[in-house]
């Protein structure tokens, strides 16, 4: 099993534009998430989806969305890229149950994303 | 609101020193909360969990309700601790599980 995946490992982009980072899991959870990972700041959730078709708002939504057409697949959609946008973005997933979200979240390798 | 607060942005301790990461949280309810780990060049992933009450890797965490606190623990360091050290909660809706800010703890020989 790969795990979770992401792509690219590295981006660059001109402030105002636009693109996707992918994400994809082949575990069948049906839980995945999107974090930023800044200096000082941790981890903050951006969006979340508890399966396909539903998704919703974490800490830091703004700037950011997302869809869920498959249990694979949750990509994140930068529309308009800022400055304020340059981090290292984590996808994770886990397993949704009756009492929530799976302590056990497993990471993707992360996308280091710099907006200029 | 939920919080988690981490104090120290680095620690640095010597070999065979004890170790102790702090963290805080604000929650109105009965938290469920847990340490992750990054090492160099590894993913993020789970070191431990309140509730199963278990050592990893010598690590050990209790749950302080009175003092809102889940520290890290482990008696003697070694140097392959060297890691980012994120404690996390999980939310009241179950929906959600929120980090602190991370304390990169440096193992010194």
């Amino acid at each position: 099993n790969a795990g979770v995946t992401q792509t690219p490992k590295f981006q660059v982009l001109k402030t105002g534009q636009s693109m996707t980072l992918q994400c994809a899991q082949d575990m069948n959870h049906e839980y995945m998430s999107w974090y930023r990972q800044d200096p000082g700041m941790g981890l903050r959730l951006i969006h979340y989806s508890v399966g396909a078709g539903i998704t919703d708002q974490g800490e830091v939504p703004n700037g950011y969305n997302v869809s869920r057409s498959t249990t694979e697949d949750f990509p994140l959609r930068l529309l308009s890229a800022a400055p304020s946008q340059t981090s290292v973005y984590f996808c994770a997933s886990s397993l949704w149950g009756a009492s929530g979200v799976s302590d056990e979240q497993f990471f993707g390798p992360g996308t280091r994303l710099t907006v200029l | 609101a939920q919080r988690v607060t981490q104090p120290e942005k680095l620690l640095s301790v010597f070999k065979g020193a004890p170790v102790e990461l702090k963290c805080n949280y604000s929650y109105s309810g009965s938290p469920e909360l847990f340490w992750y780990v990054q090492y160099s060049r590894q993913r993020l992933q789970l070191l431990l969990r309140h509730i199963s009450r278990e050592s990893i890797k010598g690590f050990t965490a209790d749950l302080n309700k009175g003092e809102t606190s889940f520290h890290l623990k482990k008696p003697f360091a070694q140097e392959e601790d060297s890691a980012m050290y994120y404690c996390a909660l999980r939310g009241s809706s179950a929906s959600k599980i929120i980090f602190g800010s991370g304390t990169r703890l440096s193992i010194r020989p």
